[in-house]
């Protein structure tokens, strides 16, 4: 199967901060690749498919790109409200495995 | 309003079996794939397994197969996860999903505890 390894595990930034995150296939899965955010206690939200396509409705200050193997995801100003786990999905061929996650906080 | 609420979690001892439901509203059922994804706790996600918009085709993860069936029922706009010969690396919150597009979880339930214990 192929391995999602995404990092970093945890991080740190202010409001206001561009927090980058990322996200590595073992191999190509060419745009084959989405980003959910996890608040604490709840399900999982849809922010990005297809890699760099905005849900509706998402914020535009989240991003992401990359293709292949290397992905990244972006929150260009981080808010209080986006304290949560982020996690990426790739579904080029089953079966569909996540990355380990990523926990964002506030500094 | 567009949801999925699931139910049928709780304590089971292993080896025992668990049927767990999702049910939708707000949408056309029958147009989606459904998918369950489960969580343990404190650990990432992962996906279970797929069922197509007829039921005619299933995809399950390797540590679930032989074990774990999904199955709908369209006129009631419901899927299941029957889980067979439970094991304590079972023990997870369960998600019901849908699927839109190729392919993406657009619509996830609240979740339903599943706790494999003796």
């Amino acid at each position: 199967d192929i391995q999602m390894t995404q990092s970093p595990s945890s991080l740190s930034a202010s409001v206001g901060d561009r927090v980058t995150i990322t996200c590595q296939a073992s191999q190509d899965i060419k745009n084959y690749l989405n980003w959910y955010q996890q608040k604490p206690g709840k399900a999982p939200k849809l922010l990005i498919y297809g890699a760099s396509i905005l849900e509706t409705g998402v914020p535009s200050r989240f991003s992401g790109s990359g293709s292949g193997t290397h992905f990244t995801f972006t929150i260009s100003s981080l808010q209080p409200e986006d304290i949560a786990t982020y996690h990426c999905q790739r579904y080029d061929d089953l079966p569909w495995t996540f990355g380990q996650g990523t926990k964002v906080e506030i500094k | 309003e567009v949801q999925l609420v699931e139910s049928g979690g709780g304590l089971i001892q292993p080896g025992g079996s668990l049927r767990l439901s999702c049910a939708a509203s707000g949408f056309t059922f029958s147009s989606h794939w459904m998918s369950w994804v489960r969580q343990a706790p404190g650990k990432g996600l992962e996906w279970v397994g797929n069922i197509k918009q007829d039921g005619s085709e299933r995809y399950y993860v390797d540590s679930v197969k032989g074990r774990f069936t999904i199955s709908r029922d369209n006129a009631k706009n419901s899927v299941y996860l029957q889980m067979n010969s439970l094991r304590a690396e079972d023990t997870a919150v369960y998600y019901c999903t849908r699927i839109t597009g190729i392919w993406y979880f657009d619509l996830w339930g609240r979740g339903t505890l599943v706790a494999v214990s003796s």
